[in-house]
């Protein structure tokens, strides 16, 4: 079973700062998907980006990037100028791409504070 | 922009009583989880269907929990009788057949306070 570790329940920065958060996981597949969600207080979680296991180059959206490294199974989240609203838990997941095993299996979150 | 539907958003309930939760996917996604997220945890999968068919239910408790999407659309996720560590947020989420690469589109949840 794969599992996900995210070692950083809490994190703050200072608005326009950089923060990154850390995330590893455990699985045996050689591929699959990986992914940051953010969850807002009182809202629903969405996707901030995905990284493909097979793509070498890392996954970039606009402030956000990811710096994934295979062998070390390792997959942080980068957030570059940091926004008051980026204030949000942060929750690292794992994919299979197993027929009938597709489910997101989640890290246990960092909640980002921005400060002003 | 097409989201998934969850209801109700805020449920307390004592225990011992029944509750049931409702979810509507986005139009098309065949596949529908159904997760647990206890405070301060990720969420965990209770059961995914595809289509009407239970593809995972390994982590749902049976004997209290049951969950059906009899035409392979929305969804009920049923507990009873209730108790007091069953106070979580309930998510649903779904996902296409094919296209999303991965992603799952989530609800807002149901909060469920059991006293």
């Amino acid at each position: 079973a794969q599992t996900v570790t995210q070692s950083q329940p809490e994190m703050s920065v200072q608005e326009a700062e950089t923060v990154t958060l850390s995330c590893t996981y455990d699985t045996s597949e050689s591929d699959y998907y990986l992914f940051w969600y953010k969850q807002p207080p009182s809202r629903q979680m969405i996707l901030v980006i995905r990284q493909e296991a097979y793509k070498q180059q890392n996954a970039t959206e606009n402030r956000f990037s990811v710096n994934f490294q295979k062998a070390a199974k390792s997959f942080s989240l980068k957030i570059s100028d940091s926004q008051l609203g980026d204030a949000a838990m942060y929750f690292c997941a794992y994919r299979s791409l197993n027929f009938g095993n597709e489910k997101l299996t989640f890290g246990t979150g960092t909640r980002l504070t921005i400060i002003p | 922009e097409a989201e998934v539907a969850q209801s109700p958003r805020y449920k307390i309930t004592e225990k011992s009583q029944a509750v049931a939760f409702w979810c509507d996917p986005i139009s098309g996604h065949a596949t529908l989880y159904w997760y647990r997220q206890i405070l301060g945890q990720g969420p965990e999968l209770l059961v995914q269907f595809q289509d009407e068919s239970v593809v995972d239910d390994s982590q749902l408790p049976k004997d209290r929990f049951s969950a059906e999407r009899l035409k392979g659309v929305d969804s009920t996720l049923k507990i009873q009788p209730a108790e007091l560590g069953d106070s979580a947020m309930y998510l649903c989420a779904s996902s296409p057949r094919q296209g999303s690469l991965g992603e799952l589109f989530f609800g807002e949840g149901s909060r469920l306070t059991v006293l």
